[in-house]
């Protein structure tokens, strides 16, 4: 039993194209994450979420929008795919606010051609 | 704020030790520590809430200093499997406002 799991694991796409990546959790934990992760392994939070509840919203372009239409589950759809843009992408989950710990996903490795 | 870590690489031959240092330019509320092998996800290893506590996983175990706002992580006897990238991730707050900030990885070879 995968505690959280993201698909697709590797998304190649165009430039100017509309992708979505899905996470879910089976962990019953309250607060969810996306992290991208760059060509040089540096890993920087873009958005957390507690409760389906928007909390963290990094310094990100509008045209990454994540979902969250329950708590076991937080979506990232991207408008518009840059080649900077490319990078792996995690989502994670905490417990809570107060029990950070994070579990990663798998990644999904997005290259835009 | 990005927690500053080193050294960023560090090869080892299989039952050495190694430290590896991260540091805050900012007072910190708690330290974790992660391990990333290559072409996996990062893996929780330890968190140190400040108060200056020490904690151990195996044979890896931190420190975390909070008047020195730094972080160290010490492997003894390493093993092959230690090898990877460790990221220091540091918070500034408690509750709602915490936020993970990674440093830049230090990338540990364990050689038999």
């Amino acid at each position: 039993d995968t505690a959280v799991s993201q698909t697709p694991k590797y998304l190649v796409t165009q430039m100017g194209n509309d992708k979505s990546i899905k996470c879910e959790q089976n962990l019953g934990h309250d607060t969810m994450y996306w992290y991208k992760q760059d060509s040089k392994k540096f890993l920087k939070i873009m958005f957390s979420y507690n409760n389906k509840e928007l909390i963290i919203n990094e310094t990100v372009p509008n045209r990454f929008s994540p979902k969250s239409p329950d708590k076991a589950h937080l979506n990232l759809h991207i408008n518009s795919l840059e080649l900077g843009d490319s990078a792996v992408y995690f989502c994670a989950s905490s417990r809570d606010l107060d029990r950070t710990e994070a579990f990663f996903g798998q990644g999904t490795r997005l290259t835009v051609v | 704020q990005q927690p500053v870590q080193s050294p960023q690489a560090v090869i080892l031959r299989e039952g050495e030790d190694a430290v590896i240092n991260c540091s805050s330019s900012k007072a910190l509320y708690s330290v974790h520590w992660y391990r990333q092998k290559h072409g996996e996800a990062p893996v929780f290893l330890m968190i140190l809430l400040k108060g200056g506590e020490q904690k151990g996983h195996e044979k890896i175990s931190a420190s975390f200093n909070e008047k020195k706002q730094q972080s160290s992580l010490y492997l003894t006897a390493s093993q092959l499997s230690y090898s990877g990238t460790y990221f220091c991730g540091t918070e500034f707050s408690s509750g709602s406002a915490r936020q993970l900030t990674f440093g830049s990885g230090t990338q540990l070879t364990v050689l038999p």
